[in-house]
């Protein structure tokens, strides 16, 4: 199994513009979980999905930012417009049930805003 | 309040040498704990995990420990190597809120040669 895709690994951009960062799911789960990371606030979960619907959206930031799953084998996070705070690392993972079972991570997105 | 949170930041041992990371959690109805190790540049890889329904588990060189009284969740690495030179996190699963997955803040483990 080729685990969970990240793409891209890295992105630069300038404040005010859009991002799109995307995740591929390990095939048969049926959770996506997209997570932040930086240095003051650790691991953050952002939102997470079940059979492609949002159930919780509740760490998401605002409204800059909205995340999508058209279907079973993949998702977007997309900020727009982006700015320097949303610099961080964002990570994507995928479990088969959310209730006692491990969330397998990607390597993640490195995005900085300049 | 609600949380998970590591005892130290970070820790430095000698190659050979056993670790022990601490980790204590505050949610009772929390049923399923989870170790991950993070290197550098990498995403969280999983370690280990353990149900509320044990107080130990072991696996090729770690032993997770729960004991449900303190709320408090340890990892042991034994004969620790460079190789388990990372940041350690321990996540607790709350089955009460939809089965989120809540992270500690890390602990840094250097291993010295």
């Amino acid at each position: 199994d080729a685990g969970v895709i990240q793409s891209p690994r890295h992105e630069v951009t300038e404040m005010g513009q859009e991002v799109t960062l995307r995740c591929k799911p390990i095939s048969g789960h049926d959770y996506l979980f997209w997570y932040r990371q930086t240095m003051m606030r650790g691991l953050e979960l952002l939102i997470y999905f079940n059979n492609n619907v949002p159930i919780d959206d509740s760490g998401m930031p605002e409204d800059r930012f909205s995340a999508k799953m058209p279907n079973a084998s993949f998702s977007t996070l997309k900020i727009q417009p982006s700015e320097p705070r949303d610099s961080a690392v964002y990570f994507c993972a995928s479990t088969r049930d959310a209730m006692g079972e491990t969330q397998y991570f990607g390597p993640g997105t490195r995005l900085l805003v300049l | 309040g609600e949380s998970v949170g590591l005892h130290l930041p970070t820790l430095s041992v000698q190659e050979g040498d056993n670790s022990i990371i601490n980790c204590a959690y505050s949610n009772s109805a929390s049923d399923y704990f989870i170790w991950y190790k993070q290197e550098s540049g990498k995403g969280p890889q999983f370690i280990i995990d353990i149900r509320s329904n044990m107080d130990k588990r072991q696996g090729q060189r770690v032993t997770v420990l729960l004991n449900k009284t303190v709320k408090h969740l340890s990892l042991q690495i034994a004969a620790t190597q460079p190789g388990d030179s990372a940041v350690y996190f321990c996540a607790e699963n709350r089955a009460n809120q939809g089965g989120k997955l809540i992270f500690g803040q890390g602990t840094e483990l250097s291993v010295k040669p």
